[in-house]
């Protein structure tokens, strides 16, 4: 597995901000992934963190919206701009050690408030 | 229709009982299929992955029907510590991201 950790775990911020959301893996990871958790859902991918080239998005999530860095293997930042109380959600970043595995591990979430 | 659709339950059993929980997808490109367990407030876990030659892991047991699109998971003498939402996960037909289902809460009871 992998150890993951999120900073911050939570947030209440005030509509019309940005909060930027980092997520650290313990070893260098192939694939890194950010997904949102809305109250009494299920999780829905955002995008994929690509190491040095741009995020690739889900369908209704855009770059603007949720602008993605993934600067080396083992770090990735999520920022939920120009917030709304619609954004109030649970944000997990996942990661997946090698290409040829499938299985993906979760860090521990930051949740997230808007006013 | 959802991807991978679930019963969202609850099921709620009692101590030593033996539940099973369906999931059916849609994308029969899929490759890779996974339970995952989610307990309140905390992120989801990796249960089991699931082969079609079916695979156990203690009490826990996974099954994949490729031709019906269908898996299933099955607990036997359940615990109270298996209360928790589980998650049905295929992967996206040679993409690495996860469609999750809804989840399926169970409530073991003493």
């Amino acid at each position: 597995s992998a150890v993951i950790s999120q900073k911050p775990s939570r947030d209440i911020c005030q509509r019309g901000t940005s909060l930027t959301i980092q997520c650290q893996v313990d070893s260098q990871v192939t694939m890194m992934f950010w997904y949102r958790q809305q109250p009494g859902q299920s999780l829905t991918l955002i995008a994929t963190a690509n190491q040095g080239s741009e995020a690739t998005y889900e369908s209704g999530f855009v770059i603007d919206k949720f602008p993605i860095s993934r600067p080396n293997l083992t770090f990735s930042t999520l920022t939920v701009s120009n917030m709304s109380p619609e954004d109030s959600s649970i944000y997990l970043c996942s990661v997946q050690k090698r290409l040829a595995a499938d299985t993906q591990y979760f860090g521990p979430g930051t949740r997230l408030t808007v006013l | 229709r959802k991807e991978v659709e679930q019963d969202p339950g609850p099921f709620n059993v009692p101590e030593g009982a033996t539940v099973a929980f369906n999931c059916t997808y849609s994308n029969s490109a899929s490759q890779s299929f996974f339970w995952y367990r989610q307990d309140c407030r905390k992120e989801p876990k990796l249960l089991m992955s699931v082969y079609s030659s079916g695979n156990e892991d203690g009490r826990f047991t996974a099954q994949l029907n490729r031709a019906s699109q269908y898996i299933s998971l099955l607990i036997r003498d359940s615990k109270l510590s298996d209360s928790a939402t589980y998650l049905c996960v295929v992967n996206r037909g040679g993409r690495r991201a996860l469609t999750f289902g809804s989840g399926t809460r169970l409530q073991v009871q003493p």
